[in-house]
């Protein structure tokens, strides 16, 4: 198992485009969490899922941002429109049940808005 | 609503010396889980160490070990004997019954050779 990967690294759009982020989390655990993180600041959670359900959304995530599962496996977050404060580090996590565990993070998909 | 405090925005400490990241947390709930994640420059998170609030034994990880003291919501991280690769940004933080991990705004940490 290689972990939780997430792609692309880096993503550079014009405002105003969509853009789709992937994440693959590890094979065993049924938990996956996406987070935002901006430049000096700790993650901010979005949403998480328990195997294709999406339990949780934050306020946050505005109705721009769209977040699926399909089939319990890989995850992608969508993000219609975007807008220069879009720009950030988009967080993957896994964990197995809950996160009492801990949670396995990805490298990080990084967005720029130009 | 709950919260996470981390009070130093930078540390540094001499290589090979010991270093505590202070971390402060408010939340009505008794049953909870405490995290230290680090963070190297364009490196993913890594989780150093994790606390059931319910035990009341410090938990520890190699060099790594934390002071946990429930009534007072504290929980800070001492590494011991710094090493270059410790050099990371710390970030402290708190899952509840939600499910959700709030966190504080990170630490800095330097190691000075």
């Amino acid at each position: 198992d290689t972990g939780v990967s997430q792609n692309p690294r880096h993503k550079i759009t014009k405002r105003g485009q969509n853009v789709t982020f992937r994440c693959d989390p590890i094979s065993e655990h049924n938990r996956l969490y996406w987070y935002r993180q901006t430049l000096g600041q700790g993650p901010e959670f979005l949403t998480y899922f328990q195997n294709e359900a999406q339990l949780e959304k934050s306020r946050l995530l505005s109705d721009r941002f769209s977040a699926e599962r399909p089939k319990g496996s890989f995850s992608t977050l969508e993000i219609q429109r975007t807008e220069q404060g879009d720009s950030a580090m988009y967080l993957c996590a896994s964990s197995l049940h809950s996160g009492s565990y801990g949670y396995t993070f990805g490298s990080g998909t990084r967005l720029t808005v130009v | 609503a709950q919260t996470v405090t981390q009070s130093q925005p930078e540390m540094s400490v001499q290589e090979a010396e010991t270093v505590t990241l202070s971390c402060t947390y408010d939340t009505s709930e008794s049953d909870y889980y405490l995290f230290w994640y680090k963070q190297p420059p364009s490196r993913q998170m890594i989780l150093v160490i994790r606390q059931e609030a319910y035990k009341q034994q410090n938990a520890t990880e190699n060099r790594f070990s934390v002071n946990f003291q429930k009534a007072a919501k504290s929980f800070s991280l001492k590494i011991s004997d710094s090493q270059l690769g410790d050099a990371a940004m710390y970030f402290c933080a708190y899952e509840g019954s939600n499910y959700q991990l709030i966190w504080g705004a990170g630490t800095k940490l330097i190691i000075k050779p």
